[in-house]
């Protein structure tokens, strides 16, 4: 079965600083896909980056990067230059081959950047 | 730019009454789902559709059912709306790019509904 570990239930972070918000996963598909997105407290599900498990480098998209770790089954994304606008809840899913359609997701991070 | 729409952002219904909730997205894609979001249990599929009149059972679809008549858009229905439905639902809408293990299919969501039930 596949599943999705996110340990860090909240976060701080000052304004400007990076923060490293973990993901943990596990499958038995040899390719995959993980994806992270950010959900504000307007409630929309924002999405943020994607990671291929066949993907050689890590995945990066403007301030987000992803460090992806195959052997260790992780996929942490790091948020550089944090902002006050980055306060939210930061889940991590993932998608299997055999899975086709289904996104599996995290319990979330949520984030509080200080200014 | 990706974009789905949702018809209500918040609803208050009672216990009984029929419920629509309306998704349509603009990127001609061929996936579209039906999320819902409780604190403590995360997102959970309820349904989901790869193609017009095509729908496939999630992880938790008692109690509702969907209907998509066109590829732009897919409807979630409550039949009889009861108070354990209380939830936000998220709709979400994907394009199938690459194939094989290399398939990426980026699911776009929309801003959710959140659905009160009485």
């Amino acid at each position: 079965a596949q599943k999705i570990t996110q340990t860090q239930p909240g976060m701080f972070v000052q304004e400007k600083e990076a923060v490293t918000l973990d993901c943990t996963y596990d499958t038995s598909d040899p390719s995959y896909g993980l994806f992270w997105y950010k959900q504000p407290s307007s409630g929309e599900m924002i999405f943020l980056i994607y990671q291929g498990s066949y993907d050689q480098q890590n995945a990066t998209e403007g301030r987000y990067s992803l460090n992806f770790q195959k052997a260790r089954k992780s996929a942490n994304l790091v948020i550089s230059a944090s902002q006050l606008g980055d306060s939210a809840m930061y889940f991590c899913a993932m998608r299997g081959v055999d899975s086709s359609y289904k996104l599996i997701f995290g319990s979330g991070t949520r984030l509080l950047v200080r200014p | 730019d990706v974009k789905v729409t949702q018809s209500s952002r918040y609803l208050v219904k009672r216990t009984g009454e029929k419920v629509f909730l309306e998704c349509v997205q603009d990127m001609d894609h061929e996936n579209m789902f039906w999320y819902r979001q409780d604190p403590g249990l995360g997102l959970r599929l309820i349904y989901f559709s790869y193609d017009v009149k095509m729908k496939e059972k999630g992880d938790i679809p008692e109690g509702y059912s969907v209907s998509r008549e066109k590829k732009e858009r897919f409807s979630l229905i409550l039949e009889s709306a009861s108070t354990n439905q209380t939830s936000m639902y998220l709709c979400a809408s994907s394009l199938s790019t690459g194939a094989g293990g290399r398939r990426q299919e980026t699911q776009y969501f929309g801003p959710g509904t959140r659905l009160l039930v009485l």
